[in-house]
């Protein structure tokens, strides 16, 4: 089992409509969860992250967080063409060191 | 942007020949990554430093050095590239909680 899985993808939605990407991990102490958006040929970029329970909002966007059931997931509200790319889901460990996920590819159809 | 660049950004060689890699922060972070990104295998990390002179092993470390002798400067060799080392790279910084990725460098190992 990998540490950090993510819905294989890719996923498309048209313009306007909720994208859901979804992300589990193994290490039940992991303490700190990020969001990273990569466009094609660039680098990862933060979008969000979360440490505690429940939903974390910033502007269209939402993380959720359920430790007890190893879950992390993004919400993407009215989604735009400019929101397709890659999504990378990643867990921080105690060692300063960063478990991603292979990532999902978003795809928002005008 | 965390002020993050490495070279080169392109480059093509033999199998057989040492490569290095370069990266350079101007944001004084203390902590420095390396990963490669091919598809299908998300990011994975290779090396890390949590200061001068302090470096780990990732998870894909075979065939693989590193060295941090200032702050601002963490480099990548390999020492005898080979096919399977093709891939993109990218350095990254770590601020508190968040990393920042440098643009990533393209190698193609013949």
């Amino acid at each position: 089992q990998k540490e950090v899985e993510q819905n294989s993808g890719p996923l498309s939605v048209p313009e306007g409509a909720i994208a859901s990407l979804n992300c589990t991990y193994s290490d039940r102490g992991s303490q700190s969860f990020f969001w990273y958006r990569q466009y094609s040929g660039k680098s990862p970029e933060l979008i969000m992250f979360i440490y505690s329970n429940g939903d974390k909002e910033d502007g269209r966007f939402t993380a959720q967080l359920n430790k007890a059931s190893q879950y992390v997931s993004l919400l993407i509200r009215d989604s735009q063409p400019s929101d397709s790319a890659t999504y990378l889901c990643a867990v921080n460990t105690n060692a300063g060191k960063s478990t991603f996920g292979d990532g999902t590819t978003l795809t928002v159809k005008p | 942007d965390a002020g993050i660049t490495q070279s080169p950004r392109h480059k093509v060689t033999e199998t057989g020949t040492p490569v290095t890699l370069r990266c350079h922060q101007t944001e004084n972070h203390r902590y420095m990554y390396w990963y490669r990104q091919d598809p299908g295998h998300g990011l994975r990390l290779i090396h890390y430093s949590y200061g001068v002179k302090d470096t780990d092993k990732g998870e894909v470390s075979d065939g693989y050095s590193v060295s941090r002798s200032k702050t601002e400067d963490f480099l990548l060799t390999l020492e005898s590239a080979t096919s399977s080392q093709t891939s993109v790279y990218f350095c990254a910084t770590r601020l508190q909680e968040t990393q920042y990725f440098g643009p990533g460098t393209r190698l193609l190992v013949l």
